[in-house]
């Protein structure tokens, strides 16, 4: 399994603004997974996006994977307060059932 | 569908004592992951079972650590002796396949 590396490792921002954090991974993947974790709480799989797609959108989520750069963003739109949390992303190779997670980015929404 | 229950919650041990935790996975998944996280980092790997089988250990410290999942359904993932670096979060998950893992809450360890 290969791991995501996510930038910032901190974002501030005030409610209703959006929120956009960015991963890069190394090798080739199947597919990538953002996942949310609120403080003490596990992690809850918010968006899976596979090689062969550019864009993806679930509510107020919109992730955008680019293979060429092996790079994916996650942007959070009209962010609120219950949106604090940490954000990892989770890529996915061939055969492999595993996940490695990075350190993450940790968004603070500021009511 | 009932999410993944772990127990316990909290857990506070001595260094040197020993200590379980105990996780129930969603009906049907048959692949179980144990996640060590420790404050400001990303969740690590211990050991993750297909089944009863164990996948991948590599990451799990075997002088102290165990795990064993009977009949493939729960888990119990144990400690003897603890060290003040085991103090973390412990988390379980479960997935059909890798497009989606579901996490447990987790079991918080503190060692003193």
């Amino acid at each position: 399994s290969q791991q995501g590396e996510e930038d910032p490792q901190a974002l501030s921002i005030q409610e209703g603004e959006n929120a956009t954090m960015n991963c890069s991974y190394k090798t080739s993947i199947n597919n990538l997974q953002w996942y949310r974790q609120n403080s003490g709480r596990g992690l809850v799989h918010l968006i899976l996006i596979r090689s062969n797609e550019r864009e993806k959108h679930s509510g107020r989520l919109r992730v955008t994977l680019d293979t060429s750069k092996k790079s994916s963003s996650l942007l959070i739109t009209a962010s609120r307060a219950a949106d604090t949390a940490s954000y990892f992303c989770a890529p996915s190779g061939a055969g492999s059932y595993q996940l490695t997670f990075g350190k993450g980015t940790k968004l603070s929404v500021i009511p | 569908e009932a999410g993944v229950a772990q127990s316990p919650r909290y857990k506070i041990i001595e260094k040197r004592q020993s200590v379980a935790f105990w996780c129930n996975p969603i009906s049907g998944h048959a692949t179980l992951y144990w996640y060590q996280q420790i404050l400001g980092q990303g969740p690590k790997l211990l050991i993750q079972f297909q089944n009863n089988g164990v996948v991948d250990d590599s990451q799990l410290p075997k002088d102290r650590f165990s795990a064993e999942r009977l009949k493939g359904v729960d888990s119990t993932l144990k400690i003897q002796p603890a060290k003040l670096e085991d103090s973390a979060v412990y988390l379980c998950a479960s997935s059909v396949g890798s497009e989606g893992y579901t996490f447990g809450s987790g079991t918080r360890l503190t060692v003193v």
